[in-house]
């Protein structure tokens, strides 16, 4: 059975870094892409960033290029969101999603709120 | 980047109702779409795969058809967990968008 457990979130200060992790099982995580998706209060789902089974391929939502990074560590199932010069517009439940190129993302986790307020 | 746009925005039906929601991509994206389910306070759930595709465990219920640009997600007869909110999303290319989502109530 697929299990994603997010944690990291928290209140952080605008301007400030903060790290997400994901910790998968019950699949074979080194042979799946992952996603992060987010989504503000009481808004809709917005697909923040991508990463390739091996962790070579990259992509990211405008909104957040240059200040997000997607990281994985196969050898310890988890994956990563580096999240540096944090704004209130990310503030969010962000999702950590199982999911591989063209498909659909199969398998979310519970989330993990981040609030971004002085 | 591919837009995506949903209607209604929000609906409310009765138990036995056979509804629809619809879904635009701002261009083709063939057959690579989704269809999520989200109840309150709960993480999203994959309805649909594939434009057409029912994952295991998912009710017969539930029914998708389109491709290109026009899809649509069917209920054939609504139930009273049907309830949340629906998403389409294109996984054709990055960014992965998602469309802005149908708010279903029942009555």
């Amino acid at each position: 059975q697929v299990q994603l457990v997010e944690s990291g979130g928290g209140v952080v200060q605008p301007g400030r870094s903060l790290r997400l992790s994901c910790a998968a099982s019950g699949f074979m995580f080194s042979s799946y892409a992952m996603h992060w998706v987010r989504q503000a209060p009481g808004k809709g789902l917005e697909w923040v960033a991508f990463t390739s089974y091996d962790g070579f391929t990259e992509y990211y939502a405008n909104s957040v290029k240059g200040r997000v990074s997607i990281s994985r560590d196969n050898s310890r199932n988890t994956l990563y969101l580096q999240m540096n010069s944090l704004r209130s517009e990310d503030t969010a439940v962000y999702y950590c999603v199982k999911g591989q190129p063209g498909g659909p993302f199969d398998n979310w986790g519970q989330g993990t709120l981040v609030t971004v307020s002085s | 980047d591919i837009q995506m746009t949903q209607s209604p925005s929000s609906l409310s039906a009765s138990v036995g109702d056979r509804v629809t929601i619809t879904c635009r991509a701002s261009q083709s994206i063939k057959h690579y779409l989704n269809w999520y389910q989200q109840k309150p306070g709960r993480a999203p759930k994959l309805l649909i795969h594939a434009a057409t595709n029912l994952p295991t465990g998912v009710p017969s219920r539930f029914s998708g058809s389109g491709s290109g640009t026009d899809f649509t997600l069917t209920f054939t007869s609504l139930q009273p967990e049907d309830f949340g909110t629906y998403y389409c999303q294109q996984s054709y290319n990055d960014p992965y968008t998602f469309g802005p989502g149908t708010k279903l109530e029942i009555k």
